[in-house]
């Protein structure tokens, strides 16, 4: 089955505890990216990457950190998390080219909270 | 100003009825237009995608999109309390990357 898959699903942490949210694919997809859902603000692109190696800023990076070191992987590292970082967060995948839209999948969400 | 405005509702419609959402937007380098449906406590799944302006449709879904101004809805005919759920619009420049997403509208439709 085609599935993006994210751990954890749900955390409680305190300001400035490190935390990593694992991101997983297994569709053999060369795009992911990692969004946050903040209510009345929709779905904001945090970094994306192309593929292995090559990643890139989306609209708020600030405040984190991603690898991409294996093709199905790209985790998301919150070195000092802050309470403004309390969110939905959300992986997504999907080819780099032709009619990606069609292939896109979105992972079921991490929901962080941040005290 | 947000890119991609969207009224966040919630909208809430009885069953049968034709359920009317819509989405505005400033940038005109986009060229793809989505919906996606996001049921509570999952992630947003695509309903519907159209390339540049024109009309789709999908069995009870039909999306338009009119770039000359910037306008784009998503109508859902005789709803379906299933039908119940946020829907976000989504555009981007390409056919993969980045996508500006609105807010969402939830939308609640009853028995």
């Amino acid at each position: 089955e085609a599935q993006v898959t994210q751990n954890p699903r749900y955390l409680i942490t305190v300001t400035g505890k490190k935390l990593t949210v694992t991101c997983s694919q297994n569709m053999n997809h060369e795009y992911m990216s990692w969004y946050r859902q903040d209510p009345g603000l929709g779905l904001r692109q945090i970094y994306y990457s192309m593929n292995v190696e090559v990643t890139d800023k989306g609209d708020v990076p600030e405040g984190y950190k991603v690898s991409r070191k294996e093709k199905r992987n790209f985790p998301l590292i919150l070195e000092s998390p802050s309470p403004n970082q309390t969110s939905l967060y959300f992986c997504a995948s999907s080819l780099a080219e032709g009619l990606a839209i069609e292939t896109q999948y979105f992972g079921p969400g991490t929901r962080l909270l941040v005290l | 100003q947000k890119e991609v405005e969207q009224d966040p509702g919630p909208l809430s419609v009885p069953e049968g009825a034709i359920v009317s959402l819509n989405c505005t937007y400033s940038n005109s380098a986009f060229q793809y237009f989505m919906w996606y449906r996001q049921y509570s406590r999952k992630g947003p799944e695509l309903l519907m995608y159209t390339y540049s302006s024109g009309n789709k449709e999908d069995g009870r879904f039909t999306a338009q999109v009119d770039k000359s101004s910037k306008y784009i809805s998503l109508f859902i005919r005789d709803s379906q309390p299933s039908d119940s759920a946020t829907y976000l619009c989504a555009m981007s420049r390409d056919s993969w990357g980045k996508l500006q997403f609105g807010a969402g509208t939830q939308v609640v439709v009853t028995p």
